[in-house]
């Protein structure tokens, strides 16, 4: 079955400096793949679409210049907080979706980011 | 406005019991909706997907139903074991450009010995 990896699963960082988190599909190609953060006890929120060779789209209100998202290839796509707070500190998930219609979406395990 | 809302918030239940957990959508138009096992610091997981045209899909202990006419779905675990404490996630695909899903915010369910 369809498989994304995430990369690292937690991180710890000082404040001012910059993360970059990885999520990868394993086994199938994915033009698009998503960013989510979660709070705890809160659903997750989706930040933005990675889409191959272009630009990433931003939902209202994510700063994109803080939340870089490079989609190089189709088997990759990363995340990189920069200029960290500790306002930042949250689960990061990433999903890729290998069918149609949305039928195919697999998350990967998630990245807990604490910055101090 | 697409909205998933989820019932119960929190359940907590003893082990080897059933318990069903509901989702009212008001999501149009309907491409699928699909139920998900969260773990503590995990991401998550899979159960169940079904279509406009499926009213049940069950996978092992869990069973998934949906009533299209309704909008309504519910998850139900049957024999409970302590590893089914998590989160369980329902979400909605709408069939729109870029297949967005709409989640719901979760029922969080423990099992006690």
């Amino acid at each position: 079955g369809a498989v994304v990896s995430q990369h690292p699963s937690w991180v710890i960082c000082k404040s001012g400096t910059s993360v970059k988190i990885e999520c990868r599909s394993l086994d199938f190609q994915a033009t698009t793949m998503f960013w989510y953060r979660q709070f705890p006890k809160q659903s997750l929120m989706l930040m933005a679409t990675s889409n191959e060779g272009s630009k990433a789209t931003y939902e209202q209100g994510v700063e994109k210049d803080k939340f870089l998202i490079n989609h190089a290839s189709l088997t990759l796509s990363t995340l990189t907080v920069t200029s960290a707070h500790p306002e930042d500190s949250s689960f990061y998930i990433c999903s890729a979706n290998r069918g149609r219609k949305g039928y195919g979406y697999t998350f990967g395990s998630g990245t807990r980011l604490t910055v101090v | 406005k697409n909205q998933v809302e989820q019932s119960p918030q929190s359940l907590i239940i003893l082990e080897g019991k059933n318990c069903t957990l509901q989702c009212n959508y008001t999501v149009s138009p309907f491409s699928n909706l699909r139920w998900y096992k969260q773990d503590t610091g995990r991401g998550p997981v899979s159960l169940t997907i079904m279509t406009f045209s499926e009213n049940t899909k069950s996978n092992g202990r869990y069973t998934a139903t949906l009533d299209a006419d309704t909008k309504q779905s519910s998850l139900h675990i049957t024999a409970s074991q302590l590893s089914d404490s998590a989160s369980y996630i329902c979400v909605v695909s709408a069939e729109q450009a870029g297949t967005a899903l709409i989640f719901g915010k979760g029922t969080t369910l423990s099992v006690s010995s």
